[in-house]
């Protein structure tokens, strides 16, 4: 079985342009979170989506959007980026809501110049 | 606010010596987990602690639930340089999101 495939895994991109990555979860795993790791904050989480609805949403502007497709699939954009978004972004999958266990990717590192 | 402190933020330690990390809060969880990360990786799920005194072993590695639900730690006998990594503690607030502490580095000297 497939884990949880994360695209691309490396980024760089300057101030004031937006970025889209990408999720795909474990097969048949219907939840998708996504998470923001820096050295300086550690992992916090973005957001929650479950059946293409989003369950949850942890404390970042509204730069910070997402969504999950039929397939489970889920993409993330953050727009006008600022130098502070730099940070490895991780997706995680679960078998169901809940988000009880959690399977990550290995991540896309993000780089704001 | 609940916040999850990791103790201590790097440790450097030989191969074949023991060592115990720590997961602490000021409030109650309903459960807690531990992740291993490794460069270039996302975390690992390694356990799942749910009941107050609960203690779980996975090989090596020990893992124990505080009996108030506010604490865990993370022991583990005669480390080996595969066991370097970051140990992320993390567990659901009160509104269901997800938190993470800031987790503990550890270095195995060969």
């Amino acid at each position: 079985k497939a884990g949880v495939t994360q695209t691309p895994r490396y980024l760089i991109k300057t101030r004031g342009q937006q970025v889209t990555l990408s999720c795909s979860p474990i097969s048949g795993h219907r939840s998708v979170s996504w998470y923001q790791q820096t050295p300086g904050q550690g992992l916090q989480f973005l957001f929650e989506y479950f059946s293409e609805t989003q369950r949850n949403k942890g404390n970042f502007p509204g730069r910070f959007s997402g969504r999950q497709f039929s397939n489970s699939r889920s993409e993330m954009n953050v727009s006008t980026l600022e130098l502070g978004d730099s940070a490895l972004y991780l997706c995680a999958s679960s078998p169901g809501e809940g988000r009880r266990v959690q399977y990550f990717g290995a991540g896309t590192r993000l780089s704001v110049l | 606010t609940q916040l999850l402190e990791q103790s201590p933020q790097f440790l450097s330690i030989q191969e074949g010596e023991n060592l115990t990390v720590y997961c602490n809060s000021s409030s109650v969880f309903s459960s807690l987990q531990w992740y291993r990360q490794e460069p270039g990786e996302g975390p690992v799920l390694l356990v799942t602690v749910v009941t107050g005194g609960e203690v779980k072993k996975l090989k090596r590695l020990t893992f124990q639930f505080g009996d108030a639900r506010k604490d865990s730690s993370l022991h583990i006998t005669a480390a080996q340089p595969g066991d370097t990594g970051l140990y992320l503690c993390a567990g659901p607030r009160r509104d269901d999101k997800i938190i993470f502490g800031k987790g503990t580095r550890l270095h195995i000297l060969p």
